[in-house]
């Protein structure tokens, strides 16, 4: 069965510092895995697209890393802002694209930066 | 903006009741999913459609039931509302009919069965 695991569920650090989010995740075949970000509310956004053959992927402070070897993920968040208080979501497409596991969804981990 | 539409934003209701939830994607795409978020939950799919066609099905209730239209948009019918069916409703939306595309989700919709 497809599976997408999170960690930490929760961390709280403080305003400018950096954090590292993991996920790790046994889905067959591998297509891409995406972070999201999902503000309290809110609908998620792409944050990153990764295939197979890519290693790392930014987006402004956002970095993601992909270990297709391992089948684990991060993403670290640098110099953080009170902005990035939400949840984010590790989601792993396979690739044979269709049927109701097409995609597997994380839980989330919820970061909430403190002043 | 994802360029996804979902109304209402804010719905309250009671039990028993039905409800209808609309989503018009971006202009464009051709598929549309279904997402339940309950409190403090992952999200969870329900169904697909692509192109007016249902695609791929989730854990979708027999009380829940959706149609994409010949412009695209889609509706999502809830029945028999019971009280552990108040969460967030997403829409999302996509250019291909499999799950390989990106997705674009709209702001959701917030159902309160009282």
């Amino acid at each position: 069965k497809n599976q997408v695991e999170q960690s930490p569920q929760s961390l709280i650090i403080l305003e400018g510092k950096n954090c590292t989010l993991q996920c790790n995740y046994t889905v067959s075949p591998f297509s891409n895995l995406r972070w999201y970000k999902q503000d309290t509310g809110r609908g998620p956004v792409s944050l990153t697209i990764m295939t197979f053959s890519e290693n790392t992927k930014s987006n402004g402070r956002y970095t993601a890393t992909l270990d297709a070897d391992t089948k684990q993920s991060s993403l670290h968040i640098t110099a953080s802002q009170l902005s990035d208080s939400a949840s984010y979501i590790c989601v792993v497409s396979a690739s044979s694209g269709g049927g109701a596991d097409g995609l597997t969804f994380g839980k989330g981990t919820h970061l909430i930066i403190q002043p | 903006d994802s360029g996804v539409t979902q109304t209402p934003k804010h719905l309250i209701t009671a039990t028993g009741q039905r409800v209808t939830l609309r989503c018009s994607p971006r202009s464009g795409d051709l598929s549309v999913y279904w997402y339940q978020q309950s409190l403090d939950q992952g999200l969870q799919f329900l169904i697909q459609y692509y192109n007016g066609e249902e695609r791929a099905k989730g854990n979708i209730l027999e009380r829940f039931s959706a149609q994409q239209f010949p412009d695209l948009h889609s509706e999502l019918n809830l029945s028999s509302l019971e009280l552990g069916d108040s969460a967030l409703y997403f829409c999302a939306s996509s250019a291909q009919g499999t799950f390989t595309g990106e997705l674009f989700f709209g702001e959701g919709s917030r159902l309160t069965v009282l």
